[in-house]
């Protein structure tokens, strides 16, 4: 149980292009989701929480225009990474929270910007 | 603040035992969460604890928690190859909003 998937898994994509990842919990219903960036031998870094049926919660210094965030159901969030350039590319990972213990985890979504 | 460190790197020896570091800074943190992540891939749950406990083990993987130092260990007994990966510690807080802070990431290298 607890499996979140992400979807695509890589996008390559043209500068100035807008990217949608999806964020799917597939045996339980998130209340919260979390949006992670990842950069290179680096840690994961918050950029919002996303809770089903609101605005999302964006950290300090994440554009929430430049990355849209829409959680439209207890089982489905996208980041929408919109007018792309090459310092977006980076390891996207979601996560999802049932209100218990633990987020688990998607596998994550590699977008490389030309 | 919330800051939470780990040593970047780590070498042991296949059959030996690891023991992963990570401090911490917020003393109301809920849960204490150890996760691997392997090369492109995401973060995988490997044990969690609460707060108020002071150790937890899981088959090979022994988890001690002195709260009064903020310090978190996860020792991994009889290391395989296989354990090579990056191991990040992580506190939830919800001083606020409800949210993890996640460790440096500690890069395990098992030698054969």
């Amino acid at each position: 149980g607890a499996v979140v998937s992400q979807h695509p898994s890589r996008v390559i994509c043209k500068s100035g292009t807008s990217v949608k990842i999806e964020c799917r919990s597939l045996d339980f219903q998130a209340t919260t989701m979390f949006w992670y960036r990842q950069f290179p031998k680096k840690s994961l870094m918050l950029m919002a929480t996303s809770n089903e049926g609101s605005k999302a919660t964006y950290e300090q210094g994440v554009e929430k225009d430049k990355f849209l965030i829409n959680h439209a159901s207890l089982t489905l969030s996208t980041l929408t990474v919109t007018s792309a350039h090459p310092e977006d590319s980076s390891f996207y990972i979601c996560s999802a929270h049932s209100g218990r213990e633990t987020q688990y985890f998607g596998p994550g979504t590699r977008l490389l910007v030309l | 603040g919330e800051d939470v460190e780990q040593s970047l790197f780590l070498s042991v020896r296949e059959g030996d035992s690891s023991v992963i570091n990570c401090t911490y800074t917020d003393s109301s943190s809920t849960y204490l969460y150890w996760y691997k992540q392997e090369p492109g891939a995401g973060l995988q749950l490997l044990t969690y604890i609460f707060s108020n406990m002071d150790m937890k083990q899981d088959q090979r993987l022994t988890v001690l928690l002195n709260k009064k130092d903020k310090h978190l260990s996860l020792r991994i007994a009889d290391t395989q190859t296989g354990d090579s990966a990056i191991y990040f510690c992580a506190e939830s807080v919800t001083s606020g909003t409800y949210k993890y802070i996640f460790g440096t990431g500690t890069r395990l290298k098992v030698l054969a």
